[in-house]
């Protein structure tokens, strides 16, 4: 079975500080695809940042980065320099062939 | 359309009535997919549709639940005799292949 586990159910931060969210999955499959979503108080699902598994540098978009360790199965999001923009509860997820399985969220609060 | 739509975006519903959801997805992409999320939790698959290809029904919680897409766009989640454990927001989302999905902004669904 496939799963991917947020060990961090909530997290607060100050404005412009740097947080890392942490996400480890299971999988015996050695090519998927993994993401980041935000999902803000509108419950709209934004996809904020996307890794290939075969590719070994690590995805970046703006303030937005990824450290993926492939051999320990661990991907983790930082967020630099912080904005009040970025409170939502965060989901990473794992995508093997066409099903996206994703992990029980964090809630980041930044705090002002 | 540019987007994911879906509706209603609300819907109030009388324990045991039926509900139909529906979900208009991002025009030529070929996967659709239905998650639930319950209140503070993460998304739980329900099913998801591929092309012409028979759906994957693995996520479904009961047979109460079902779901059907006409022409290969739009589909609509049919819940019958609904319940109040049944009370979430259920997301829609499409994607093309290799990226990540687009999600619908949800209907949430109360059942009183």
């Amino acid at each position: 079975a496939q799963t991917v586990t947020q060990s961090q159910p909530e997290m607060s931060v100050q404005e412009a500080e740097t947080v890392t969210l942490s996400c480890t999955y299971d999988t015996s499959e050695n090519n998927y695809y993994l993401f980041w979503y935000k999902q803000p108080p509108s419950r709209q699902m934004i996809l904020v940042i996307r890794q290939e598994a075969y590719k070994q540098q690590n995805a970046t978009e703006n303030r937005f980065s990824v450290n993926f360790q492939k051999a320990a199965k661990s991907f983790s999001l930082k967020i630099s320099d912080s904005q009040l923009g970025d409170t939502a509860m965060y989901f990473c997820a794992f995508r093997r062939d066409d099903k996206i399985i994703f992990g029980k969220g964090t809630r980041l609060h930044i705090l002002p | 359309g540019a987007g994911v739509s879906q509706s209603p975006s609300n819907k109030v519903t009388e324990k045991g009535k039926d509900v139909e959801l529906r979900c208009d997805p991002i025009s030529g992409h070929t996967a659709l997919y239905w998650y639930r999320q319950s209140l503070g939790q993460g998304l739980e698959f329900l099913i998801y549709f591929q092309g012409n290809s028979a759906p994957d029904k693995s996520g479904l919680p009961s047979d109460r639940f079902s779901a059907e897409r006409t022409g290969g766009s739009v589909s609509t989640l049919t819940i019958q005799r609904t319940q109040q454990e049944d009370s979430a927001v259920y997301l829609c989302a499409s994607s093309d292949r290799g990226l990540g999905y687009t999600f619908g902004s949800g209907t949430r669904l109360t059942v009183v």
